[in-house]
């Protein structure tokens, strides 16, 4: 069974300081894992994966299979990041997207 | 391009009385979703559609039931609506069943009394 975990339900932090948002998984195959993105009154979106290896809006995420976690970084959050974050999960085999709880994130001026 | 389309916005129910949830994409994607949205718990999966003609269960279809009408419209419904399917559902579509990006409809605030 694949399992996503995102151990942080809140995150509060200033403007211009990084921001870390947790992801770990569980998974015994090759999984694909994304970060997708919820502004105030406006549908999800995808964020970012892990296969493109870029960088969207200054975040960035590193896939480590080792510690299964696929954690979502800023070095400076801006008050415009404030969403809702959910990291994903879907195998290379071909499977439904498995969400994570969830992190409501807000940059205070 | 609208994407995808969910009907209606906001809806609230008395306890047993029922209703279906409908969903469109106009992106010729093959598998369609339904999720619930809970706080503290995350999207968590209702019934899918991998392709036309065919559909699962997810983690939490317990009081739901879904039809596949075409390869644009998937419909969600609530035969005896319960408190405690109070949620937001999201319906979303992917052009093959894995490893796409989701594309998500707006939502639908349903509130059983």
């Amino acid at each position: 069974a694949q399992r996503v975990t995102q151990p942080e339900k809140l995150l509060s932090v200033f403007k211009g300081a990084p921001v870390e948002l947790k992801c770990n998984y569980s998974y015994s195959g090759s999984p694909e894992l994304f970060w997708y993105v919820q502004y105030s009154r406006q549908r999800l979106q995808l964020l970012l994966r892990h296969i493109s290896r870029e960088s969207i809006k200054g975040f960035t995420a590193d896939l480590n299979k080792g510690e299964t976690s696929f954690h979502l970084k800023k070095p400076f959050a801006q008050e415009e990041d404030s969403a809702m974050y959910y990291c994903a999960l879907s195998s290379t085999s071909g499977s439904r997207l498995t969400f994570g709880e969830g992190t409501q994130l807000t940059v205070n001026p | 391009n609208a994407g995808v389309t969910q009907t209606p916005k906001f809806q609230v129910l008395k306890t047993g009385q029922s209703m279906t949830l409908q969903c469109a994409q106009d992106m010729n994607h093959n598998s369609m979703y339904w999720y619930r949205q809970d706080p503290g718990m995350g999207l968590r999966l209702i019934y899918y559609s991998a392709s036309e003609g065919t559909t699962d269960k997810g983690e939490v279809p317990n009081g739901y039931n879904v039809s596949r009408l075409n390869k644009r419209e998937f419909s969600l419904r609530l035969e005896s609506a319960a408190p405690s399917q109070t949620s937001v559902y999201f319906c979303a579509s992917t052009i093959i069943e894995s490893n796409t990006e989701a594309f998500f409809g707006q939502g639908t605030r349903l509130t059983v009394v």
